[in-house]
């Protein structure tokens, strides 16, 4: 059973602050996604990385997935308040249409 | 831009009672989930469907079927409600094309079991 583990699972920051989470696996995927969930409401597509070593900008996100495509990192500049809520990742394997979600982080940033 | 409305945002029902939780999917996409959210551990996938009157089981089937009549609607059923079962239930329809493919949620459905 392929899964994904994010780290940390919380984390609270003042407005300014840059931050980093992390998606790890043991098992390979052949593309990673990012998703952000507001309360109220469904996930959202941030972003998807296919080649290893990849790494993809989306304003003041940065997003990387590993040499070996079994891990990613997302990490935002000068986060805002906007940027509050659940970030998940999820791994497809073999290029199929279903995917592990990892359990998220949750994000809070103050004002 | 791809729809998925889930018509159901919040539910409470009993022990026992049977469930219905609808979603419908506006752009023709053959590909649809049903995903069940709870802190901790993420979304955890129920069933799925490649086409009408197709479904397969994900990693969490035990209590629950599910019903594709028609291509844009795909109906999660609970038979017989149970407390472990509260949870937030998410639908999904996929896009797909070259590279990766993406899902599209709805803004699920918060079911209460008392």
């Amino acid at each position: 059973t392929q899964l994904l583990e994010q780290s940390p699972q919380f984390l609270s920051i003042q407005e300014g602050e840059n931050l980093t989470v992390y998606c790890n696996s043991s098992s390979v995927f052949s593309s990673l996604q990012w998703y952000r969930q507001e309360p109220g409401e469904g996930p959202v597509l941030l972003v998807t990385v296919v080649t290893g070593g990849e790494v993809k900008k989306l304003k003041r996100l940065t997003f990387q997935f590993g040499d070996a495509r079994k891990d990613s990192s997302l990490h935002i500049t000068a986060a805002q308040p906007g940027d509050t809520g659940l970030y998940l990742c999820a791994g497809a394997a073999n290029y199929g249409q279903n995917f592990v979600f990892g359990p998220g982080t949750r994000l809070s940033v103050l004002p | 831009d791809v729809k998925v409305t889930q018509s159901s945002r919040y539910l409470v029902k009993r022990t026992g009672e049977k469930v219905f939780l609808e979603c419908v999917q506006d752009m023709d996409h053959e590909n649809m989930f049903w995903y069940r959210q709870d802190p901790g551990l993420g979304l955890r996938l129920i069933y799925f469907s490649y086409d009408v009157k197709m479904k397969e089981k994900g990693d969490i089937p035990e209590g629950y079927s599910v019903s594709r009549e028609k291509k844009e609607r795909f109906s999660l059923i609970l038979e017989s409600a149970s407390t472990n079962q509260t949870s937030m239930y998410l639908c999904a329809s996929i896009e797909t094309g070259t590279g990766a493919n993406v899902l599209t949620f709805g803004a699920g459905s918060r079911l209460t079991v008392l």
